[in-house]
C-alpha cells in the first residue's frame, strides 16, 4: 500500500508560480516499475494529466501546460514536486498526485493517489 | 490527443440496478484503458485496468470489457457506497486523457 499527500497553498496570485509537494510513505520510490504522476481536475470539469517522473528525474509532460509545468523529485526526502508557472483563473483545481504502475504486459495505471488539494488563483 | 467520451454524463439508479457505463475513445487504445471510481474530497480509486483487470481488493461487482474504440464499466448491483463519479481513461499514448466522467446518483 502506497500512502500519498499532496501540500502546497491554496492561493496562488495570477502571473505567480504554483508549488506544490507530495510526500510518498515508506521506501515506495525503490519501486522499480513505478513512476510518480500530477494531476488536475478544475471545477465541474474532467481529470487532466500533467506529467509523470521516474526516481532518475526522466520526466514525462502533457504538451497542454505548454512548458509551464515542470515536476522534479527528492528521493532522499520521499517526495516528488509540481511547479507551474504564470498561472491564470484556468490553472485552479484540485490537484492531486499519483503513483503509476508500469507493469509488464499492461498498459500504465494509477493505482494509489492522494486526496487531493484546492489551489485558487485569484489576486 | 486521443479524445475520451463516456456516456451518460449522469444517471440515476437504485441499490441493487444493474449499472452500465460506456467509453468510446477517438482512435483505436487497444485494451489500454483504465477505470476510476471518485467522491468529493476522497483520493481517487483505481476500480479497473488493461480494460477488465480487477484491482486488488476492488468488489466483484464491478466488470470492465472492451478494446479498440468502445468500452464498459459495469456494476453489477449497486450498492450504497457505489454512488460516486466514475472516469475512464486512456494510457496507450501521451498525454494520458480522461473522459469527462459519469455521476452516479440515488434514484
Amino acid at each position: 500500500q502506497v500512502q500519498l499527500q499532496e501540500s502546497g497553498p491554496g492561493l496562488v496570485k495570477p502571473s505567480e508560480t504554483l508549488s506544490l509537494t507530495c510526500i510518498v510513505s515508506n521506501d515506495s520510490f525503490s519501486r522499480v516499475n513505478y513512476f510518480w504522476s500530477w494531476f488536475r481536475q478544475p471545477p465541474g470539469k474532467g481529470l487532466e494529466w500533467i506529467g509523470s517522473i521516474y526516481s532518475t528525474g526522466d520526466t514525462i509532460n502533457n504538451p497542454s501546460l505548454k512548458s509551464r509545468a515542470s515536476i522534479s523529485i527528492d528521493t532522499s526526502k520521499n517526495q516528488f514536486s509540481l511547479k507551474v508557472n504564470s498561472v491564470t483563473a484556468a490553472d485552479t483545481a484540485v490537484y492531486y498526485c499519483a503513483s503509476e504502475a508500469r507493469v509488464r504486459g499492461t498498459g500504465p495505471f494509477h493505482d494509489f493517489w492522494g486526496h487531493g488539494t484546492l489551489v485558487t488563483v485569484s489576486s | 490527443d486521443i479524445q475520451m467520451t463516456q456516456s451518460p454524463s449522469s444517471l440515476s439508479a437504485s441499490v441493487g440496478e444493474r449499472v452500465t457505463i460506456t467509453c468510446r475513445a477517438s482512435q483505436r487504445i487497444s485494451t489500454l484503458l483504465n477505470w476510476y471510481q471518485h467522491k468529493p474530497g476522497k483520493a481517487p480509486k483505481l476500480l479497473i485496468y488493461d480494460a477488465s483487470n480487477l484491482q486488488s481488493a476492488v468488489p466483484s461487482r464491478f466488470s470492465g470489457s472492451g478494446s479498440g474504440t468502445e468500452f464498459t464499466l459495469t456494476i453489477s448491483s449497486l450498492q450504497p457506497e457505489d454512488f460516486a463519479t466514475y472516469s475512464c481513461q486512456q494510457t496507450f499514448t501521451s498525454p494520458y486523457t480522461f473522459g469527462q466522467g459519469t455521476q452516479v446518483e440515488v434514484k
